[in-house]
Order: structure tokens, then sequence, then C-alpha cells
């Protein structure tokens, strides 16, 4: 069974720092792209990074997290990460890893929540 | 403000056929494929339809998508009560580099 596994949210005062994890499971996890999106509570949803199945050679971001966060893969541990940094109220939400371009699965999210 | 444009809210009685627009751009859907996503409540969303049209194994065939020029649509027909979710659009938009989404459709069945 193809499986994304969030880990890594949170409680973080603003300004500080998080490192999210996605563990993949059920495929080859090297040959895809993964991405990671964000939902704010009751909001829609937010592209936030890209990275192509070799890590070195394609990352996008969006303007929002351009500059804070980073997004790294380990394909011989199966794991997507997204270092985030300077983290702001804003940034408080589900944040969910998702597979290829088409997005297919996501995982189950981790809560990211950002507050003094 | 969303980069692709959906209506809030869309409803429909069971059984019958309701349709949720897409409107975007030359950058994003006049030039890339379209994929919809369906998220149940308090669930993650799941894909729906990728490549405008084509239906990943497991959807129903009530469930379709099509294209034109800027503007994409996502149709369902025979509403069932289970089809009560948010749904959104989705496109690559070659002039920011990344992945955009519509501000999502909520769909209320009567």
């Amino acid at each position: 069974e193809v499986q994304l596994v969030e880990s890594g949210g949170g409680l973080v005062r603003p300004g500080g720092s998080l490192r999210l994890s996605c563990a993949a499971s059920g495929f080859t996890f090297s040959s895809y792209s993964m991405s990671w999106v964000r939902q704010a509570p009751g909001k829609g949803l937010e592209w936030l990074s890209y990275i192509s199945s070799s890590s070195s050679s394609t990352i996008y971001y969006a303007d929002s997290v351009k500059g804070r966060f980073t997004i790294s893969r380990d394909n011989a541990k199966n794991s997507l990460y997204l270092q985030m940094n300077s983290l702001r109220d804003e940034d408080t939400a589900v944040y969910y890893c998702a597979r290829g371009s088409s997005f297919d699965p996501w995982g189950q999210g981790t809560l990211v929540t950002v507050s003094s | 403000q969303s980069v692709l444009t959906q209506p809030p809210s869309a409803s429909g009685t069971p059984g019958q056929r309701v349709t949720i627009s897409c409107s975007g751009s030359s950058s994003n859907i006049g030039s890339n494929t379209v994929n919809w996503y369906q998220q149940l409540p308090g669930t993650a969303p799941k894909l729906l339809i990728y490549d405008d049209n084509q239906r990943p194994s497991g959807v129903p065939d009530r469930f379709s998508g099509s294209k034109s020029g800027t503007s994409a649509s996502l149709a369902i027909s025979g509403l069932q009560s289970e089809d009560e979710a948010d749904y959104y659009c989705a496109a690559w938009d070659d002039s920011l580099n990344g992945r955009v989404f519509g501000g999502g459709t909520k769909l209320t069945v009567l």
C-alpha cells in the first residue's frame, strides 16, 4: 500500500524553527517528485515547495516561503523533509506531503502552530 | 486571493448533476493540465481527476473533468450524500514556477 506519513509538527514560537518529515512506503520513492502543501485552519490549499526525484536537480518554492523554508529528500531513507525557519503566525497550518506531479496520494498531515 | 477562481459553494439534490468551474489564465490552465481534488471533512485531500479528464482507479465514473482554453470544470452526476466535500482545482503555473490551487468549492448535498 502506498503510504505517506508526516511528522514533526507542533507548537513553536514566532521566529522559531521546525523540521517536518514525510516517510514514504509502498512505492519506489526515488522515482517520484514530491511536494509540500499546507492548509491554514478553515482555509484552502496552498502549495509550498517541489523537489524532483533527483534532489539536486530541480527545486521550487512558493513566494510565501522562499528564503525561509528548505525542502530536501533522502532517497536512501525514503524520506522527504521541510526545514522551516523564521516561522510566523500565518504559517500555522496542517502541512501535507504529496507524491508526484499529480499529488497522489497525500499524507494525513501534521499540524504546525506558531504562537507566542 | 487564489490564482485559480472557483465558486465558494455549490449545491444539489441527490441524483442531480452539478458542475464546479475553475477559471485561470494562459500561464496555468491555458498551458498545463488540470487536476481536481476532493477533501472530505476532517481528511486529507484525494486526487479525483488528473490530466484534465482522467480518473484514477477507484474513482467512480460519476466524476468527470473537462477543459476549454483557460477554464476547467468538474462534473458530478448522480449526486450522492457522500459527495458532500470541498473540491479544489490545481494546475502548474509557468509564470510563478509553482503549483496553484483554486480557493475551493464547498459542495452541499441538500
